[in-house]
């Protein structure tokens, strides 16, 4: 399974737009990438999923270089209430032989200050 | 997206009593699910991963025989901590895989968790 690095926190100000991003040097062609966000006490919550170029959703982008070793979570315009740990994923979701096992690093914990 | 639930959010037992955790699919079936632990201000850790109708596969360190895991239908799992210690309070996290309507991808999503703590 391949191994994600992310900063261990960063600071941004409300209606900044935020982009955290995050290393898998040893990502599998099969691997797609897949960004959660949490909130003490909570369980993840999915942000967006990709498996190349860009993916675009109503909360955020998702950015791919061509090589794949490495992705940017881009949160457009962040409020107080984005304030969480978010985490960066790798895993083989697609095919069914696979069972799509997803193995958490330490995340990003992000601040957004008034 | 798709709904995971969880029961009990909360609870509280006495040391080496059982305490069993439901995890459901609402909205989907799931053929595999996994538990998670969460102890404070760290990161999720995978216990298992639970396929229906098949025994489940524990990551190393995880004791078979203490964390039951039961996957008896498509849209539930079961976590049975067995002889609670005070060392297993923890906040327990479920997920399941979804199928994506493409057929050949999934989303995977997780339960609002369960705070365990063993008295």
């Amino acid at each position: 399974l391949a191994k994600t690095t992310q900063p261990i926190s960063m600071d941004s100000y409300e209606g900044q737009e935020v982009n955290i991003t995050c290393s898998h040097n040893n990502i599998a062609t099969n691997d797609y990438i897949t960004w959660y966000q949490q909130f003490p006490s909570q369980g993840p919550r999915f942000i967006i999923q990709g498996y190349k170029t860009k993916v675009t959703n109503e909360v955020a982008s998702l950015f791919i270089p061509a090589d794949r070793k490495s992705s940017t979570l881009s949160l457009p315009r962040v409020s107080l209430s984005d304030t969480a740990v978010y985490y960066c994923l790798v895993g083989a979701l697609h095919g069914s032989s696979n069972t799509g096992k997803l193995i958490f690093g330490q995340g990003t914990t992000l601040q957004v200050k008034p | 997206g798709a709904v995971v639930s969880q029961h009990p959010s909360w609870v509280i037992c006495k040391s080496g009593t059982s305490v069993k955790i439901e995890c459901r699919s609402l909205d989907f079936q799931a053929t595999t699910m996994f538990w998670y632990r969460q102890f404070p201000k760290q990161s999720l850790m995978l216990m298992a991963t639970s396929n229906e109708g098949s025994k489940a596969t524990y990551e190393q360190g995880v004791e078979k025989d203490k964390f039951l895991i039961n996957h008896a239908s498509l849209t539930l799992s079961t976590l049975t901590v067995t002889s609670a210690h005070p060392e297993d309070s923890s906040f327990y996290i479920c997920s399941a895989r979804h199928l994506l309507p493409s057929g050949s991808s999934y989303e995977q999503y997780f339960g609002p968790g369960t705070r365990l703590t063993v008295t």
